[in-house]
């Protein structure tokens, strides 16, 4: 019974590059989270999806900053043109009904 | 804008010792959740409590659920190391949002 997957675990970039982070929530869980946690911060929301559909993505920066989570494969988080403070622990969870869990998180750093 | 105010933000204290975090809002929440992180990794879940006044223990680890379904605490009793974390209180308003405190950073000195 595996649980949220996240990969890769850790990615650099150097600025002005595009970042990808992948996400593959529990199986039979078609809602999809994406968090973003600076270090010694708690966990800020960024989007949430249902599959084919952003259901909410009132925490997303308005620029360089997209997700989806397509019908097949992963939802995925995409980051345009990486800038130094886009390093950050970005994390997934996903949910049934009334409580997300969580993948292990993709650290970003960008140089 | 909702806001979730956990506090204390940090806390050592020794092994042994019994302790409270707490996690405050004006805004009602139909569940509260709780979750411990440690460095590196993502955040596991620790309790949902829905009932307003709930109570639920999970070994020396009990939370309570506020009256009104605005606020919980946390209550440890006979901390350990291993208790060492950053602990984090999420609510759900509505049907979709959640929202997360910033968490209380607890550190367990042996």
């Amino acid at each position: 019974n595996a649980g949220v997957m996240q990969n890769p675990r850790h990615l650099v970039r150097r600025r002005g590059q595009e970042a990808r982070l992948r996400c593959s929530p529990m199986k039979g869980h078609s809602h999809v989270y994406w968090y973003r946690q600076l270090p010694e911060e708690g966990l800020k929301f960024m989007v949430y999806l249902q599959k084919e559909n952003i259901i909410d993505e009132s925490g997303m920066p308005k620029e360089r900053f997209s997700a989806e989570f397509p019908k097949e494969g992963p939802s995925i988080l995409r980051i345009q043109q990486v800038v130094r403070g886009d390093s950050a622990a970005y994390f997934c969870a996903s949910s049934g009904q009334e409580t997300q869990y969580f993948g292990p998180g993709t650290r970003l750093l960008v140089l | 804008t909702q806001l979730l105010e956990q506090s204390p933000q940090f806390l050592s204290i020794q092994e042994g010792e019994n302790l409270t975090v707490y996690c405050n809002s004006s805004s009602v929440f139909s569940s509260l959740q709780w979750y411990r992180q440690e460095p590196g990794e993502g955040p596991v879940l620790l309790v949902t409590v829905v009932t307003g006044g709930e109570v639920k223990k999970l070994k020396r680890l009990t939370f309570q659920f506020g009256d009104a379904r605005k606020d919980s605490s946390l209550h440890i009793t006979a901390a350990q190391p291993g208790d060492t974390g950053l602990y984090l209180c999420a609510g759900r308003v509505g049907d979709d949002k959640i929202i997360f405190g910033k968490g209380t950073r607890l550190h367990i000195l042996p």
